[in-house]
This record gives C-alpha cells, sequence and structure tokens, in this order.
C-alpha cells in the first residue's frame, strides 16, 4: 500500500493522559497537514509542514498540541493533558508541491476517544 | 469507527439514478474546489477538482458544477451504484495567499443508494 498511513487507527484514553499519533505520508510527497474531524462535521485543518519545516499552524492547535516531522518523512501529532473535547478523528494528509492541481491524499485516520 | 455523524443532510436514491449534492462555498477568493468522498471510518478520498477558471468539469461518471457568481458547487453523479453510498464533502483552498492547500471542508451530505 503506497497510500497515506497513520496509526493507530484508534486510541482510546483517560483525561489527562497523554498521546502520540503517527503519520507516514506518500514517499515522494514534500507537504504534510494534519485536519480534525468532529462528528457530522468536516475535517477542520490544524497544521502544515513542507519538508520539516512546520509552516502554519490553525489557532485550533492550542499549546497542548504539538506536531513534528524531524527528518521531512514521517510526522508525530502529540497532545498532552487530553480532554474530552480532543475526542475526534485526526487525519493526515499529504501532497506533492508545484503538481498541478495539487491533491491531497488522506490517511484513514486515528480515532481518538478521550474518557 | 464511525467517523462522520448520523444528523447530515441524506440524499437517498434509487440505484441506476442520476445524484446531484450540491454545497455553497464562502470564500470568494477561493480559486481551486474539490469534491471528497468519505466512507465509514476512512479518510476523504478524492473525486475530482475544478479551478475557479471553469465552470464545469467532467470525470468518469461525475461532473463538478461551479457557479462562482452565487458561489455554489455541484456534484453530479451518473448512474449511481450502491458503492457510491458515503458522505461527500466539498472543500475549497483557503491557501491562495500562502502557496499551499489550506482546504476548508463544507457541510457533507450522506449519499444513501438503494438497490
Amino acid at each position: 500500500d503506497t497510500g497515506v498511513s497513520q496509526d493507530p487507527r484508534h486510541k482510546i484514553t483517560k483525561r489527562g493522559q497523554n498521546v502520540t499519533f503517527r503519520c507516514d505520508p506518500i514517499s515522494e510527497h514534500n507537504r504534510l497537514y494534519w485536519y480534525r474531524q468532529t462528528l457530522g462535521q468536516g475535517p477542520e485543518f490544524l497544521t502544515y509542514f513542507q519538508n520539516e519545516a512546520q509552516l502554519e499552524k490553525s489557532r485550533l492547535l492550542s499549546d497542548r498540541f504539538s506536531a513534528e516531522r524531524p527528518k521531512g518523512s514521517f510526522s508525530t501529532l502529540e497532545i498532552q493533558r487530553t480532554e474530552q473535547g480532543d475526542s475526534a478523528m485526526y487525519l493526515c494528509a499529504s501532497s506533492l508541491s508545484g503538481a498541478t492541481n495539487e491533491k491531497l491524499f488522506f490517511g484513514s485516520g486515528t480515532q481518538l476517544s478521550v474518557l | 469507527g464511525e467517523s462522520v455523524g448520523l444528523h447530515l443532510p441524506t440524499l437517498s436514491v434509487q440505484e441506476g439514478d442520476n445524484s446531484i449534492i450540491n454545497c455553497a462555498y464562502s470564500n470568494s477568493a477561493s480559486d481551486y474546489f474539490i469534491w471528497y468522498k468519505q466512507e465509514s471510518g476512512k479518510g476523504p478520498q478524492f473525486i475530482i477538482d475544478i479551478r475557479s477558471n471553469m465552470d464545469k468539469r467532467q470525470g468518469q461518471r461525475v461532473t463538478v458544477l461551479l457557479n462562482k457568481t452565487v458561489k455554489h458547487l455541484s456534484l453530479q453523479i451518473a448512474a449511481t451504484q450502491p458503492g457510491d453510498s458515503a458522505v461527500y464533502f466539498c472543500a475549497e483552498n483557503n491557501g491562495r495567499d500562502t502557496g499551499f492547500q489550506k482546504l476548508v471542508f463544507g457541510t457533507g451530505t450522506r449519499l444513501l443508494v438503494s438497490p
């Protein structure tokens, strides 16, 4: 499978715990995005990387959230001191800059449930 | 894992019918629009896109129409099949000034296809 892969697919945690998600983009893609999707809504942009540089963060991304892409390949999204409001699907997407009609390809997401 | 909600606008059609899904977008400066299909427990899957310098684009069994005057998009699916059952989202690119794909997703529409 050469698509975007995310791990884990599901995560159940207790309020106050830290969680970390991983995203492996399509190998030749230099852009990587994180989105969050809550029940009944479309995905909302969280943050964007070009190679290893995090170039934009949404106001939705509180101080408890941190994302990294250390070598410009895979990325991690960490949520510290989780709250019940963090329960959502966390989606990763990747794209290739400069491609005609640059398309985002999404992974299947990590479903987070905070109890 | 259910990633989309149960209270979305729903379009119910019979197999073989044509389906039309509508979407209103918000930013008159958006120059790129995409339709995504999302099946339960999966991430959004690219269907078709259109640039703002076009008003119609056709793919395989799908057509996207863009009316910039009223900021409206539609997705037409010909000869709808049970496998088309999913939630459909339109998205506009608000990243024009930043140079990357900062997608803003609309409210999804659930398409139910009966055999």
